[in-house]
């Protein structure tokens, strides 16, 4: 059973402090590694995707992928109010987009 | 423009019945996906169709049932509806098997008295 866990929070962080969200992952063979992000009643959408180990900055965000230790990381610098979501971490174990999601991380920035 | 949608938002039904929920892309994508969200926010793969071929069928109950009439196009009929069919359901596209960016549509909140 390919999984994928992450902290179920909430995390709380103050406004402009740095949120740090973490998932790992089961299987060594993985390819591809997401961030989604979900406002409660509404539907994932993408932040970021990474496939190679290191960093990959977009803007506030920052994934972060360690295939040796098998975790990816997701970084928001100067956190909003407009942050506080669920981010899903999904990893792609190859072929035919079997995409595995994590169960979320449910982020609170405090104003 | 919607992307991705889904018809209806909301669907409240007892058990036994049978029920169906649409979805529609306009973005030109090959490949749709079926997922189930259950109330712990778990959001689990349960079929996707490639050019109207069904490509990934997950370990669900044989009551549900895709169907892809065009590669815009995938349904799922769920017959005699059970309490614990109760979850969101989303559909999503994305261009190809192998593409990896999927977009979500906004969901169908299924409740099963």
């Amino acid at each position: 059973q390919k999984e994928v866990e992450q902290n179920s929070g909430p995390l709380s962080v103050p406004e402009g402090a740095i949120a740090s969200l973490n998932c790992t992952y089961s299987d060594r063979g993985s390819q591809s590694f997401f961030w989604y992000r979900q406002y409660s009643g509404k539907s994932p959408e993408l932040i970021m995707f990474i496939y190679s180990n290191g960093d990959k900055e977009d803007g506030r965000f920052t994934a972060q992928l360690n295939k040796a230790s098998q975790y990816v990381s997701l970084l928001i610098r100067d956190s909003q109010p407009s942050d506080s979501a669920t981010y899903l971490c999904a990893v792609n174990y190859g072929g035919y987009q079997k995409v595995t999601f994590g169960t979320g991380t449910k982020l609170q920035v405090i104003p | 423009d919607t992307a991705v949608s889904q018809t209806p938002k909301y669907l409240v039904t007892q058990m036994g019945n049978d029920k169906s929920i649409k979805c529609e892309q306009n973005l030109g994508h090959d490949t749709m996906y079926w997922y189930k969200q259950d109330s712990k926010k778990f959001l689990k793969i349960m079929f996707s169709y490639n050019n109207k071929e069904l490509i990934i069928n997950e370990t669900v109950p044989n009551r549900f049932s895709p169907k892809s009439p065009d590669k815009a196009h995938l349904n799922l009929h769920i017959n005699s509806l059970e309490l614990g069919d109760s979850a969101v359901y989303f559909c999503a596209s994305s261009q190809d098997p192998l593409q990896e960016t999927q977009y979500f549509g906004p969901g169908t909140r299924l409740l099963v008295l």
